[in-house]
């Protein structure tokens, strides 16, 4: 089973400034990686698939890059509304699929 | 408009059978590339993969809990069922149901049901 391991566990930044958050795959899943936004209370919301492409109505805040093993999401410049937690999720060995640990961006 | 409905006890005893039901509209599960699955979150944890099946009744479940789980559909009446046996506290959870289109060449979950808490206790 391909595990997915995220960093950092918790970033803490203030609006404004970049976010950068990492997923790293135990084996290569090519591009075959998706990025979740999940806020409290909610169910998650798909942000980035195939790696770097926004799914529709995702603000261009929001980018996702990386292929193989080491992808990152990028949020440009943080509203208040980006602090949540964020999954990725491979399916590159369909169908078993598998979700990272989550991070957790908080204000600083 | 695509929603997705969980629906199910909110309270199970320890080695009893949990049943729950995704209804959903807004789409076909007889629509080729769509899957419904099942995907669970414990409490402050992370999300979890339970299973999945797709437009042509293919069945796909998490190795680990394979021997737990059924997964079926009623096309006619736009559910998906999910079953698992012997129930233990560990499977406290928020189970969500979601559905899997095609994005690109691959499948991803577009949407989602809001989620319905199980608690597993005597």
């Amino acid at each position: 089973e391909i595990v997915l391991t995220q960093s950092p566990a918790t970033l803490s930044l203030s609006p404004g400034e970049r976010a950068t958050l990492s997923c790293r795959a135990s084996q290569s899943v090519s591009s075959y990686l998706a990025w979740y936004q999940q806020k409290p209370g909610q169910a998650p919301r798909l942000l980035i698939y195939d790696a770097s492409n926004r799914a529709t109505g995702i603000p261009a805040r929001f980018s996702g890059s990386g292929s193989g093993t080491d992808f990152t999401l990028t949020i440009s410049s943080l509203e208040p509304e980006d602090f949540a937690v964020y999954y990725c999720q491979q399916r590159s060995n369909w169908p078993t699929i598998t979700f990272g640990q989550g991070t957790r961006l908080e204000i600083k | 408009q695509v929603t997705l409905r969980e629906s199910g006890p909110a309270l199970v005893k320890p080695t009893q059978t949990l049943t729950l039901t995704c209804t959903f509209s807004g789409f076909s599960l007889s629509t080729s590339g769509m899957c419904v699955s099942w995907i669970r979150q414990p409490p402050g944890k992370a999300l979890e993969w339970l299973a999945l099946i797709d437009w042509d009744d293919d069945k796909y479940y998490s190795t680990s809990l394979k021997t737990r789980l059924t997964i079926s559909k009623d096309t006619s009446k736009n559910q998906v069922v999910l079953t698992m046996t012997n129930m233990d506290p560990v499977d406290t959870a928020t189970y969500y149901c979601a559905r899997a289109a095609i994005f690109g060449g691959t499948h991803y979950f577009d949407y989602w049901g809001q989620g319905t808490l199980v608690t597993v206790s005597s």
